[in-house]
């Protein structure tokens, strides 16, 4: 079946640093890969999303490529902040059969130090 | 414009007790889906429906029953409750498939099963 594999966190940055965060996939067909981010206490928003491959997805200054020779969708973020902090989750919707419902990573739980 | 709305937001329950958990949308969308969050693990879809009067089994569905009767209603019902249902439950909704659309998803409910 479907899965998504992320870094484990949690992952503690200074401001301003360079983000990572490394996402692969193993899906049949050509799935549609996402970024959500989940503050503390709220439900998970879409950060950015890409549909096909090569496509760029990006939003707040995160961007995330579809790569579907390495079956990977890495965040980045060039200049990280505070505000930052909260778990990022990678997820895929397979364009096949089955249920609509994402297939989601684990979740990385990011922290921004001052 | 409230969202995606869930009630309640936190409960305890005890081995065996029953419940219904109730999220609504006012953004008239047609799929809804409910997902369960677990420490250390994704978002697992558990049922969702895509449109009034249908539903339909997604990744962990045993356990639980949901009803659709209404447009803008999603319920998720417990009819027995076990500690491994312990969890965050989170509901979502999208105008129409996931594929195509974003899934916005509510504040969640903390359920604890002793």
């Amino acid at each position: 079946g479907d899965s998504v594999t992320q870094m484990e966190g949690p992952v503690t940055l200074s401001e301003e640093a360079f983000l990572t965060i490394n996402c692969t996939y193993t899906a049949t067909g050509y799935p549609s890969l996402f970024w959500y981010v989940q503050y503390p206490g709220e439900g998970l928003q879409l950060l950015l999303k890409a549909t096909k491959a090569d496509d760029k997805g990006s939003n707040k200054g995160f961007e995330a490529t579809y790569r579907k020779e390495t079956t990977s969708f890495h965040l980045e973020k060039g200049s990280v902040q505070v505000s930052d902090s909260a778990v990022y989750f990678c997820a895929l919707l397979n364009s096949g059969g089955g249920a609509d419902g994402l297939t989601f990573g684990k979740g990385t739980h990011l922290i921004i130090q001052p | 414009n409230a969202g995606v709305t869930q009630t309640p937001k936190f409960r305890v329950l005890k081995t065996g007790q029953s419940m219904t958990l109730l999220c609504a949308q006012d953004m008239n969308h047609e799929y809804m889906y409910w997902y369960r969050q677990d420490p250390g693990m994704g978002l697992r879809l558990i049922h969702y429906s895509v449109g009034e009067g249908t539903t339909a089994k997604g990744e962990v569905p045993d356990g639980y029953n949901v009803s659709r009767l209404k447009k803008q209603n999603f319920l998720l019902g417990l009819e027995s409750a076990a500690p491994s249902q312990t969890s965050v439950y989170f509901c979502a909704s999208s105008y129409r498939s996931a594929r195509s659309y974003e899934q916005y998803f509510g504040p969640g409910t903390r359920l604890t099963v002793t």
